[in-house]
């Protein structure tokens, strides 16, 4: 069955590097996005991406954030400069259609010390 | 804008008696609606989806949800609780009019002995 894989599955990183979470997509779905849980939180959008440009962001994808599609394959999500209230669970997804069902990877859990 | 609220934080129920876990949406008109599962440090996996086709909806490991228009509910139900359902919960709507998926705040079950 296809799934959206994330890697890495763990990250520490120092408060003010700069960390890249890579997606793969399903690879027949064109709509994908990034979301994050922050530990004991509920799930929070943060970016939409089709036809190779932002469809919609919300309001914490302020500028430290960027998101990639490089090769046709990878979804990546870059934080430019960490802060501490970045550590949380970052989840990829994508979809076939828009308002379809989601398909959401594993999750990059993201610890910024 | 679509919202999704989960009536309850937290369920425990016995081993072997019946699963309920509230959801209710609101909305002009009839959404397409899914139920997600969270185990402890996993992602999210799609338990049910709903999508106009049918109003009681089968999902994996024994779960069921019923579509009700008249009270705007999507409550989802197991006739016997496993110990292995313990997780978390999340209703989830597409957005109407916007790329995004709307969470509800989620219901962590809990499966006594």
């Amino acid at each position: 069955e296809p799934e959206v894989t994330q890697t890495p599955s763990h990250q520490v990183t120092q408060m003010g590097q700069e960390v890249i979470l890579r997606c793969v997509p399903i690879s027949n779905h064109l709509y994908f996005y990034w979301y994050r849980q922050i530990l004991g939180q509920k799930v929070e959008f943060l970016v939409s991406f089709y036809n190779n440009e932002i469809s919609e962001k919300s309001e914490i994808f302020d500028d430290q954030f960027s998101v990639e599609r490089p090769d046709g394959s990878n979804f990546t999500l870059k934080i430019r400069s960490t802060k501490l209230e970045d550590s949380a669970m970052y989840f990829c997804a994508s979809t076939v259609q828009r308002g379809t069902e989601a398909f959401f990877g594993q999750g990059t859990r993201l610890t910024v010390v | 804008a679509q919202s999704v609220t989960q009536l309850d934080s937290h369920v425990s129920v016995s081993e072997g008696t019946p699963v309920l876990l509230r959801c209710n949406y609101s909305s002009s008109y009839s959404p397409s609606l899914f139920w997600y599962v969270q185990h402890p440090n996993k992602g999210l996996q799609l338990l049910l989806k709903y999508t106009s086709a049918a109003t009681l909806v089968k999902g994996i490991n024994g779960f069921e949800a019923e579509f009700k228009k008249s009270e705007t509910s999507f409550h989802l139900t197991k006739p016997s609780a496993h110990m292995s359902d313990a997780a978390e919960y999340f209703c989830v709507a597409p957005d109407s009019g916007t790329y995004k998926y709307i969470f509800g705040t989620g219901t962590r079950l809990k499966v006594l002995a």
